[in-house]
């Protein structure tokens, strides 16, 4: 079975400073890894995903995250936050053979001005 | 723009009701997925569909059923509705369901469900 956890249900941090939004997983088998932002009153986008290769992977809005696999965490993180990015994110994954995605509960990051 | 469409995109009803949701995957998308969205169990799978079969079922109450057309397109059945239905739903879409599938979904903008 896969499941993930984000552990911070709400991230305030203040304008320009930077962040780190934590996602702990847990599969069996090889995952997919990726990181969704939803705004408010939309649906989710895709921030950033994890296949293979590299374990540093770059998204959109200069988000980034780093995939570790002996401590089962892909951890979402950006230099300097803007207004802009208070949303929500979840991280979600896929393991080999499975169809579904599973999705964490999701944390809130509210930038601070 | 995603290229999944959700109708309707509110929708009140009373408690016993029925209701329909339906969703237009992206096109040339295969897979569609089913999700709910409330407050208190953040955000749920429900139950996928490949190409017309259905692939993966999650935490989806008896009193819903889906279901995908020839034509690919989705619908949520939610019967003998309760106030603790009210929630968003969410489809999503993907390429494929087998390997071609790393699983990157495609959200509509969802269909908020308000049971009174």
């Amino acid at each position: 079975a896969q499941s993930v956890t984000q552990l911070d249900s709400q991230v305030p941090v203040f304008e320009e400073a930077p962040v780190e939004l934590r996602c702990n997983y847990s599969s069996s088998v090889s995952v997919y890894l990726f990181w969704y932002v939803q705004y408010p009153n939309q649906g989710l986008q895709l921030l950033l995903k994890y296949l293979s290769g590299s374990t540093l992977v770059k998204g959109i809005n200069g988000f980034e995250a780093e995939f570790n696999k002996s401590q089962t965490s892909f951890h979402l993180r950006k230099p300097s936050v803007h207004i802009s990015d208070t949303a929500e994110y979840f991280c979600a994954v896929r393991s080999g053979g499975y169809q579904k995605v599973t999705f964490g509960t999701g944390t809130k990051l509210q930038v601070i001005p | 723009d995603s290229g999944v469409t959700q109708t309707p995109k509110h929708l009140i009803t009373a408690t016993g009701q029925r209701v329909t949701l339906r969703c237009s995957p992206r096109s040339g998308d295969l897979s569609v997925y089913w999700y709910q969205q409330s407050l208190d169990q953040g955000l749920q799978f429900l139950i996928q569909y490949y190409n017309g079969e259905e692939r993966a079922k999650g935490n989806i109450l008896e009193r819903f059923s889906a279901q995908q057309f020839p034509d690919l397109h989705s619908e949520l059945n939610l019967s003998s509705l309760e106030l603790g239905d009210s929630a968003l739903y969410f489809c999503a879409s993907s390429v494929g369901g087998g390997g071609a599938n790393t699983g990157e979904l495609f959200f509509g903008e969802g269909s908020r469900l308000t049971v009174l």
